[in-house]
């Protein structure tokens, strides 16, 4: 069984368009994230929600838009992808929020935008 | 503010050499956590360890190990007779108390194990 899941594993699409990208995790954890790995293989981390609340927003453009329906799912909104949100966008989730619980890694989803 | 270096940046090494991957952090907190992922060729983060800041002892887990010094602020991690399976890029990282559920990685270390 897959702990996080994510979907797609590629996606290839043009600038201008919108996209979103979806993450489930079956592990009962409270707290979920998404990071983003550029070219150059840094890892930060985008956007943290606790049991469908939003924690961490770092300095990310409001084109991107996080949505949690449910503690189990976070998925990702992009509106009007430019040629630098080309990247490996990672979901994760962990535990608990209160505790620093080792954060388990979906499989990414290599973004591309032409 | 919470600070992971890696400096060296891609290590190469022949099977069945002994490996070590250098992690420095900086934080103002006293109490913080210290993680080792692992991203192997097919792209995935597997986490390997975690430490907490009152914890020092090394922790050895098969041909893994992990010498955690404060006084040096580092958090190194030595892989004994390295295997091809090895190659990865490892990632060092820090989360800090009072930062939450945050993390802050270093840039990473790739590793490539010749057979």
């Amino acid at each position: 069984d897959t702990a996080v899941s994510q979907t797609p594993k590629y996606l290839v699409t043009q600038m201008g368009n919108d996209k979103s990208i979806k993450c489930e995790q079956n592990l009962g954890h409270d707290t979920m994230y998404w990071y983003k790995q550029d070219s150059k293989k840094f890892l930060k981390i985008m956007f943290s929600y606790n049991n469908k609340e939003l924690i961490i927003n770092e300095t990310v453009p409001n084109r991107f838009s996080p949505k949690s329906p449910d503690k189990a799912h976070l998925n990702l909104h992009i509106n009007s992808l430019e040629l630098g949100d080309s990247a490996v966008y990672f979901c994760a989730s962990s535990q608990d929020l209160g505790l620093p619980y080792e954060q388990y890694f979906g499989p990414g989803t290599r973004l591309t935008v032409t | 503010a919470q600070k992971v270096t890696q400096a060296q940046t891609e290590i190469s090494v022949v099977e069945k050499e002994d490996v070590t991957l250098d992690c420095v952090y900086e934080t103002r907190d006293t109490t913080y956590y210290l993680f080792w992922y692992k991203q192997p060729p097919s792209g995935e983060l597997v986490f390997l360890i975690r430490r907490n800041s009152f914890d020092e002892q090394n922790e050895i887990s098969g041909r893994y190990s992990w010498n955690f010094q404060k006084s040096t602020s580092s958090f190194n991690f030595t892989i004994t007779a390295s295997q091809v399976v090895d190659s990865a890029v490892y990632f060092c990282a820090l989360n800090e108390e009072t930062s939450g559920s945050r993390l802050t990685f270093g840039e990473g270390t790739q590793l490539t194990v010749n057979p």
